[in-house]
């Protein structure tokens, strides 16, 4: 498999805390995604990056702020976590993009209690 | 705007028998398609692409998928399920003009019965 992996692949925390997920590659890929999963919805893009510093917001991107300071890691915040963050949340690499597909972490199950 | 719709929520076929998933698109130009399967607690594995050519693109494991442009369709087959094959299936269509974003369809769940 590519490298790409998460971190944590699980956490439990409470509501209101700040918690941040991490996303590292090693393929020196260029795009890089962060998409939440939940049943009934597929999955839906809450920010991606196309270089360092180069980010912009998906779909779902309220509650959730990013950051890329190095090509290989993409970091996902949930500023103050609530209930209806509770999710899957996978990472998603690819170089051009369009060509290829994605290359999908094996994602982080968040629980907010 | 892009979309994906996958209209079966679930699907349940025999072993050994053959299956169809189905995969509708709204995209404005020429679409860029993407079949993954995702396993129980795993994350989600490329089976097939289309994005020009023939139209009939060969997949991983088995899979075929046919793009029909007239249909705004890319329904995934398999001559042949095995019981392995018990997953969810996502189509996805690639926005090459804004940042190469995904958008994934709701999935398909496939049970397969021995």
């Amino acid at each position: 498999d590519a490298g790409i992996t998460q971190s944590p692949r699980h956490k439990v925390t409470e509501t209101g805390t700040p918690v941040t997920l991490r996303c590292h590659q090693t393929e020196n890929h260029r795009y890089m995604y962060w998409y939440r999963q939940d049943p009934g919805h597929g999955l839906r893009l809450i920010h991606y990056s196309y270089g360092v510093k180069d980010t912009d917001k998906g779909e779902v991107s309220d509650g959730y702020s990013v950051s890329r300071s190095k090509t290989e890691d993409f970091l996902l915040t949930l500023e103050s976590a609530t209930s209806s963050q509770t999710s899957v949340y996978f990472c998603a690499i690819t170089d051009t993009g369009r060509g290829y597909g994605y290359t999908f972490g094996s994602g982080t199950r968040l629980t907010v209690v | 705007a892009q979309s994906v719709t996958q209209p079966d929520i679930h699907i349940t076929v025999s072993e050994g028998a053959s299956l169809e998933l189905r995969c509708n698109y709204s995209y404005g130009a020429t679409p860029y398609l993407f079949w993954y399967v995702q396993s129980p607690g795993q994350g989600l594995q490329l089976l097939l692409k289309y994005f020009s050519g023939d139209t009939l693109v060969q997949g991983i494991k088995g899979f075929e998928a046919e793009f029909k442009r007239s249909q705004s369709s890319f329904n995934l087959r398999k001559p042949s399920v095995h019981w392995s094959d018990a997953a969810e299936y996502f189509c996805a269509v690639v926005a090459v003009n804004t940042g190469n974003q995904f958008y994934f369809g709701t999935g398909t769940s496939l049970t397969v019965i021995p």
